[in-house]
Order: C-alpha cells, then structure tokens, then sequence
C-alpha cells in the first residue's frame, strides 16, 4: 500500500496570506489528524477528521481549520498567516489506534 | 492537563552502547502509547503499547509499558549510527485519534 501522501512538501508564504495543504491517507483509513512541529513547542495536536466529521480539535485559532472528503482525503487551511505559523505540519492517517505519518509540508512564513 | 515527558532530552554514545528512553505520562483516558522515530523527515512508528508488563520486541529495539506507574521505556541494544535520530513517545488519549506527544529525547550514536 502506499504511504500518506501530503502536498505540497514546500511553501514559502508572506504575512497575511492564505494557505491550503492536501493530504491523502493510506488507502482504506478514514481517519486524518493533523500536527504541527516547530523546535519549540514540538508535536501539537491540531484536528482529526473521520468520515468528513471534526471529530476533535486542539488549542489552535479559528484561523486554523480543515475539512475531509468523502475520498478520505484531508485539507488544511492556515489563513492571515503568522510568522509563528512556520512549522513542518504533519499529516497522519489512523488504523486502530496507530498513526502514521506523511513526509509534512514545511510552511516558511515571511 | 494531559501531558507527557520524556527524559533524557538528548544523549550522546558510541556504536555498541545500550540506551533507555524514558516516557512518564498523566493523561486523562488512556487508552495506548506508541513510539516514534524521527530523523530528518516524519516520525516512523516502532511501536505501540496498551497492556502493562508485555514487552515488545523488533531487532535490537523493545519497549515496555508499567499502566500503574505511568511510564514506559525505549531500549535499544548495540546502537549503531543509523539508530541517531529523535525518539518520540505520543499517548492516545480518548476515543478519537489524538495524541499527545512528548518533547523527544535526541540520540546520536558516534562511531
């Protein structure tokens, strides 16, 4: 099977602009999440998808949200972006309770 | 609040050396802990753990889990360079896919 796939793996963006990141799970998983990594806060918890539902969602602002399709495939939108919005946002879809990750896409906000 | 930690925060050794990652956790609803290894791309699962004492095993990498004192351990055997990278411990909490992730112990293996 094929892994997660994201997309794209970089982006350079300025302040205030919009972003939207694609991720398409392992075949057959239905569950997305996504994370954010940045050497200072680590690995956080951003929303889970399943079934094109929120099913749960971190301590992250409304200007981030997300949706799921009926493909199980995932976006992530970052709007008015920040420069602390520059991270390796990491994707992953769900079997069971294991997870596993995309390759990310590396955000460079300027 | 929910939280993990992780100890020690980095660690140096040389090929051949046995190493022990700590993870300590208090979450509410716990239903599993799992490991990762990152190097310079996405985390790789090595492992999951839900049942106390049971030892899981894969090469020279095992992992075990004490639910009563909130802790499990990495360890890894005859360490070579290729084992440098960040070790991430994640908890499951709660019916959905969240997980609550550690700050990372840093390995680097020397020649």
């Amino acid at each position: 099977k094929a892994g997660v796939t994201q997309t794209p793996r970089y982006l350079i963006k300025t302040r205030g602009q919009q972003v939207t990141l694609s991720c398409s799970p392992i075949s057959g998983h239905r569950s997305v999440s996504w994370y954010q990594q940045t050497p200072g806060q680590g690995l956080q918890f951003l929303f889970e998808y399943f079934s094109e539902t929120q099913r749960n969602k971190g301590n992250f602002p409304g200007r981030f949200s997300g949706r799921q399709f009926s493909n199980s495939r995932s976006e992530m939108n970052v709007s008015t972006l920040e420069l602390g919005d520059s991270a390796l946002y990491l994707c992953a879809s769900r079997q069971g309770e294991t997870q596993y990750f995309g390759p990310g896409t590396r955000l460079l906000v300027l | 609040e929910d939280k993990v930690v992780q100890s020690p925060l980095s660690l140096v050794v040389h090929e051949g050396d046995t190493v022990t990652l700590n993870c300590s956790y208090e979450v509410t609803n716990f239903r599993s802990l799992l490991w990762y290894k990152q190097e310079k791309k996405a985390p790789t699962f090595l492992f999951m753990l839900t049942s106390s004492g049971i030892e899981k095993k894969s090469g020279r990498l095992s992992s075990i889990l004490d639910k009563k004192e909130l802790f499990s351990i990495l360890n890894i055997t005859a360490t070579q360079t290729g084992d440098s990278a960040v070790y991430l411990c994640a908890v499951v909490s709660g019916n959905t896919g969240k997980l609550i992730f550690g700050q990372g112990t840093t390995l680097q293996v020397k020649p």
